[in-house]
């Protein structure tokens, strides 16, 4: 099956840095790749859907300014968490579809756990 | 309304019980169903589609009714590496985002 990796698959920043979280798919073209955040006991919450070289589109209440989102190539994506705070501590999972897999089928990378600190 | 609702749970059953999870969803337009599996402090991961003609995949069956928009997961002979928590999964157009419930948590007991 398709592989998505996601790199780092943890990390722990101090309150106003930015971390960059990485989103690869390693044997396929992902034309499409959808970031999702989740909290403790809560549901996967889609926070944007980025289309290879175009601007991604966020949900409703994302701060595009402050998760920015790069889709630079068919193989990567990445989300950086600008001036992270406290509350910006989750779980953020990214997924991926391509024109080679089944178009309803989507596959996850592993997740980055963020923590502020 | 949220888009997809599941049981709350949490339900502990014993190793060997038959265990059923129900799923509710608003949008009628929705196209694809699916029940995904997720592990403490892991990715989701798909454990199975689910069609309207129902699909059995093991131990574990999946039936959908787009008339009353619910969707259910049988699992039957319960076994101790089934406990997780069940994500009720629908997709309103394809190459569009996922859209999850909040999951049920599943654990099973020896």
């Amino acid at each position: 099956g398709a592989v998505v990796s996601q790199h780092p698959s943890w990390v722990i920043c101090k309150s106003g840095t930015s971390v960059k979280i990485e989103c690869r798919s390693l044997d396929f073209q992902a034309t499409t790749m959808f970031w999702y955040r989740q909290f403790p006991k809560q549901s996967l919450m889609l926070m944007a859907t980025s289309n290879e070289g175009s601007k991604a589109t966020y949900e409703q209440g994302v701060e595009k300014d402050k998760f920015l989102i790069n889709h630079a190539s068919l193989t990567l994506s990445t989300l950086t968490v600008t001036s992270a705070h406290p509350e910006d501590s989750s779980f953020y999972i990214c997924s991926a579809t391509g024109v080679f897999t089944n178009s309803y089928e989507q596959y996850f990378g592993p997740g980055t756990r963020l923590t502020v600190t | 309304r949220k888009e997809v609702e599941q049981d709350p749970g949490p339900f502990n059953v014993p190793e060997g019980a038959t265990v059923a999870f129900n799923c509710t969803y608003s949008n009628s337009a929705s196209q694809s169903f699916f029940w995904y599996r997720q592990d403490c402090r892991k990715e989701p991961k798909l454990l199975m589609s689910v069609y309207s003609s129902g699909n059995e995949d093991g131990r574990f069956t999946a039936q959908l009714n787009r008339a009353s928009q619910y969707i259910s997961l049988l699992i039957r002979d319960s076994k101790l590496s089934d406990s997780a928590t069940y994500l009720c999964v629908v997709n309103i157009q394809a190459g569009t985002a996922l859209i999850f419930g909040k999951g049920t948590t599943l654990s099973v007991s020896s």
